[in-house]
């Protein structure tokens, strides 16, 4: 597709369960991001790969969260154990550039989570 | 470490009028700062950047910002603000040499009134 594409655009789940969430980035884009955006925030950076490799998971808010990206395009985030807490917008974005002066990153439209 | 503070919630203007959007960044290093806009359900797009060179950076739809280092600054403006401008409008601030990891702000929501 032309654009990065996120699925589900919403998700509502009960606390305790898992959830997964994907991201299909723009082809050729190396490196991808994932970001929460709470309600009235700005987004908050999770974890970052470059190709299969993930480089950074520091912005992950507990061990409940995992993400993969294992052929280098498509990522997944995982939630499991889901609590209210979790309840936020999850942001992909992809990027061209992974060195040097830094270019744009092109946003999905998020994952809109639901933790009842 | 870097951040970025963004100075009110909420922006209103009438239509016509000047937009002033403000950003302060905290960088240990010479930065790389970027300006996103939001529309409702949509994704974050770039409406522009500086990373090297000229100071005063052109975006699209009018918008331009101007990196100022001594104050630590990199505030949005536009001459003129049309309804179709209301929108969440993001900066962000990146630090060459590390893991170019954009740190966004909190945002502002830009209202414009007819």
């Amino acid at each position: 597709g032309a654009g990065v594409s996120q699925s589900p655009r919403y998700k509502v789940a009960k606390r305790g369960q898992d959830v997964a969430l994907r991201c299909d980035p723009i082809s050729g884009h190396v490196s991808l991001f994932w970001y929460q955006q709470a309600l009235g925030q700005g987004p908050e950076f999770l974890t970052y790969f470059q190709n299969e490799a993930q480089l950074d998971k520091s912005g992950l808010p507990s061990d409940r969260f995992f993400a993969e990206r294992p052929e280098g395009s498509v990522s997944t985030l995982k939630i499991q154990r889901t609590q209210q807490e979790d309840s936020a917008v999850y942001l992909c974005a992809s990027s061209l550039e992974y060195r040097g002066p830094p270019g744009e990153l092109f946003f999905g439209e998020g994952s809109r989570l639901t933790v009842l | 470490a870097q951040s970025v503070t963004q100075l009110g919630s909420h922006v209103s203007v009438s239509e016509g009028a000047l937009v002033l959007l403000r950003c302060n960044y905290s960088s240990s290093v010479p930065p790389y700062l970027f300006w996103y806009v939001q529309y409702p359900n949509q994704g974050l797009q770039l409406l522009l950047k500086y990373t090297t060179g000229a100071t005063l950076v052109k975006g699209i739809n009018g918008f331009e910002a101007e990196f100022k280092k001594s104050e630590t600054s990199f505030h949005l403006t536009k001459p003129s603000a049309h309804m179709s401008d209301a929108a969440e409008y993001f900066c962000a601030v990146l630090v060459a040499g590390g893991s170019y990891i954009p740190t966004f702000g909190r945002g502002t929501s830009l209202i414009v009134h007819p």
